[in-house]
């Protein structure tokens, strides 16, 4: 059974650069599926980050993606969140999930099968 | 401004059945790109509940159903039941993020 658990700081300076990771327990990190974040502003609904293969191949939110920097590290079963000049905009639940990408009954599939239990992080001075 | 349109809020009565409508555009849905649900209770982190349209992971009821149609798809619950009482959102693939797209969620109210 596969978890995930995420770690960083809850309290973020604005401007400065949020840092979050997220640790995998049993699976092999490096078979096939790939990892994302996404997050949940209060009272709000769900948005996409970015994802990663455990080979380092990223998609990120095109949104997000020029403050956005998502990194593995398949030594430790952990991939890392950057999200850089941050925001109030940017306080947020932050969870890290295992992403499934593949062909399944003649379409492809991009869902979300495990989430981390999620950490609130707060963008304020 | 979510990518994906849901209404806000639904309601039944125990034992009923409701559905939770999911509307797309040509970049995800309309492009054909299959449909996935979530269930997310209170305080608690999203769950998949039904991932290809129509299909349940391991320890989810068959009460719940997914269904999709031209840009849109749809998430029925039959039997309700109070525990059922969350926020639902509908997700896809989307090809203009490469990435995926969320509905705004609908708040399930057992009455």
């Amino acid at each position: 059974q596969v978890q995930l658990q995420e770690s960083g700081p809850g309290l973020v300076k604005p401007s400065e650069t949020l840092s979050l990771t997220c640790t995998v327990s049993g699976y092999s990190f490096s078979s096939g599926y790939y990892w994302g974040w996404i997050r949940q502003s209060p009272g709000k609904g769900l948005e996409w980050i970015g994802s990663i293969y455990h080979s380092g191949i990223t998609y990120y939110n095109p949104s997000l993606k020029s403050r956005v920097t998502i990194s593995v590290d398949t030594s430790k079963n952990q991939f890392s969140l950057n999200l850089s000049s941050v925001t109030a905009a940017d306080t947020a639940m932050y969870y890290c999930a295992r992403e499934d990408r593949r062909y399944g009954s003649g379409s492809f599939w991009v869902y979300f099968d495990s989430w981390g239990q999620g950490t609130l992080v707060t963008v304020s001075s | 401004q979510s990518v994906l349109t849901q209404p806000p809020s639904v309601s039944g009565a125990p034992g009923q059945r409701v559905t939770i409508p999911c509307t797309g555009t040509s970049s995800n849905i309309g492009a054909g790109y299959d449909v996935h649900w979530y269930q997310q209770l209170p305080g608690i982190a999203p769950k998949l509940l039904i991932f290809g349209n129509n299909n349940r992971p391991s320890g989810v009821p068959d009460r719940f159903s997914g269904s999709k149609s031209d840009t849109s798809a749809s998430l029925a619950i039959t039997g309700l039941q109070a525990e059922d009482e969350a926020d639902y959102y509908c997700q896809s693939f989307d090809t203009s993020l490469s990435g995926s797209v969320f509905g705004g969620g609908t708040k399930l109210t057992v009455l």
